[in-house]
């Protein structure tokens, strides 16, 4: 079945630094890929997402790029902030013709000290 | 403005005891969704309808009962028959079920076993 599998967290970085998130997927066809992000005590809002290969999503200095050979959707930030601090999930919607579900990975806890 | 809105916000359950937890959504969605999130896991698929009058079990649907009798609303009741019931309840709608539709996920509710 679809799976996806994220960096194992917690994340712990000083601000400015550079943020790398790694996602992989597993997925029959061509799954359309998901960046969301969970502050705390909320619901999940989306970060940014790609619906085809090569198609890089992009969204508050966050991107995303997908890449079918490397079945990867890897999230980058040249410089985080305090503000940032959150739990980021990788997900995925295969093309089931009708079973639109969203697979999510665990979640990578991100901090950032100032 | 448009959203999601779920109630209450924390949510306490007796032994025995059925509980109810609300969702509903100004967005003029068709699809909702009931999702499940415990500690260090991703977010697992409880129910879904498409449309109104008609739902699909997810993943776990076993001690959980829902009901899409307007557009706007998805109530999800946990009934005593969920032996662990303790977790964080996110809600989530989309505008249809095409491929690649974006999930919009309401503020949760935590439910707690006394």
């Amino acid at each position: 079945g679809d799976s996806v599998t994220q960096m194992e967290g917690p994340v712990t970085l000083s601000e400015e630094a550079f943020l790398t998130i790694n996602c992989t997927y597993t997925a029959t066809g061509y799954p359309s890929l998901f960046w969301y992000v969970q502050y705390p005590g909320e619901g999940l809002q989306l970060l940014l997402k790609a619906t085809k290969a090569d198609d890089k999503g992009s969204n508050k200095g966050f991107e995303a790029t997908y890449r079918k050979e490397t079945t990867s959707f890897h999230l980058e930030k040249g410089s985080v902030q305090v503000s940032d601090s959150a739990v980021y999930f990788c997900a995925l919607t295969a093309n089931n013709f009708g079973n639109e579900k969203l697979t999510f990975g665990t979640g990578t806890r991100l901090t950032i000290i100032p | 403005d448009g959203g999601i809105t779920q109630s209450p916000k924390y949510l306490f359950r007796k032994e025995g005891q059925n509980v109810t937890l609300s969702c509903e959504q100004n967005l003029n969605h068709d699809a909702m969704y009931w999702y499940r999130q415990d500690p260090g896991q991703g977010l697992r698929l409880i129910y879904y309808s498409q449309i109104v009058n008609d739902f699909q079990k997810g993943d776990i649907a076993e001690g959980y009962s829902v009901s899409r009798e307007k557009k706007e609303s998805f109530p999800l009741t946990v009934t005593s028959a969920q032996k662990n019931p303790t977790a964080f309840y996110l809600c989530a709608s989309s505008m249809g079920r095409r491929f690649g539709e974006t999930q919009y996920f309401g503020p949760g509710t935590r439910l707690l076993v006394l």
